[in-house]
């Protein structure tokens, strides 16, 4: 299995400032023969579904604001928020989905 | 746009079985894989299951395996989730997740809670 750690488990950030998030795999999950790497961002807000940020570690999804961007190759990846917004506050989770069994991170709890 | 619907969830003793449902609508259901996951307070994010677009075969996590089947209808456009002999840490909430190969899309899910 692919486990995938992410930090910090919590952070407190200032409007307008710049939020990071860490997420590692124990194996690489750039496929080499697209050289892509198979890594997504979640964002999940109380009685919500986990909503697609990021895919391919760095593509946004259609309609996600561009202060979400996303980085890194193999096995470390982060996700940024440039300036943070009040709703952004939420979990936030990586997964990979270099294989069918979908691994996620434990989730980092963004708040202002 | 895409629609996932679950449906099938609530309280069941340990020992029995629940059928979920997730009702597919915005794209074209019978080209894509499709999984569900399920989510608890404290563990996580947890993958269940994957059928791929044909149905030909599955993959299950092992703290499932033998207890729940995933299938699915592409006349229907309707994926399943069989559960049987219910376990109370089988209590979470259960989503439908529709793999685009470029990422998950998640329906809203349904709760399914294990208890006597």
């Amino acid at each position: 299995d692919t486990v995938m750690t992410q930090s910090p488990d919590s952070l407190a950030v200032s409007l307008g400032e710049r939020a990071t998030i860490n997420c590692k795999s124990s194996q690489s999950i750039l496929y080499s023969s697209n050289n892509k790497n198979y890594l997504a961002w979640f964002q999940q807000k109380p009685g919500q579904p986990p909503k697609l940020l990021i895919y391919w570690a760095s593509t946004r999804e259609s309609g996600v604001p561009d202060r979400f961007s996303g980085s890194g190759s193999g096995t470390d990846f982060n996700l940024t928020i440039s300036s943070l917004q009040t709703e952004d506050v939420a979990v936030y989770y990586c997964q990979q989905y270099y294989t069918a069994f979908r691994t996620f991170g434990q989730g980092t709890k963004v708040e202002i | 746009q895409v629609q996932l619907v679950e449906s099938g969830g609530g309280v069941v003793q340990p020992g029995g079985s629940l059928r979920l449902s997730c009702a597919a609508s915005g794209f074209i259901f019978s080209d894509y894989g499709m999984h569900w996951v399920r989510q608890t307070p404290g563990k996580g994010l947890e993958w269940v299951a994957f059928i791929p677009s044909d149905g030909s075969y599955q993959f299950d996590a092992d703290s499932v395996r033998g207890r729940f089947t995933i299938s699915r209808d592409n006349y229907k456009n309707t994926l399943y989730l069989q559960m049987n002999r219910l376990r109370p840490e089988d209590t979470a909430v259960y989503y439908c997740v529709y793999d685009t190969g470029r990422g998950d899309i998640w329906g809203q899910g349904t709760m399914v809670t294990v208890s006597s």
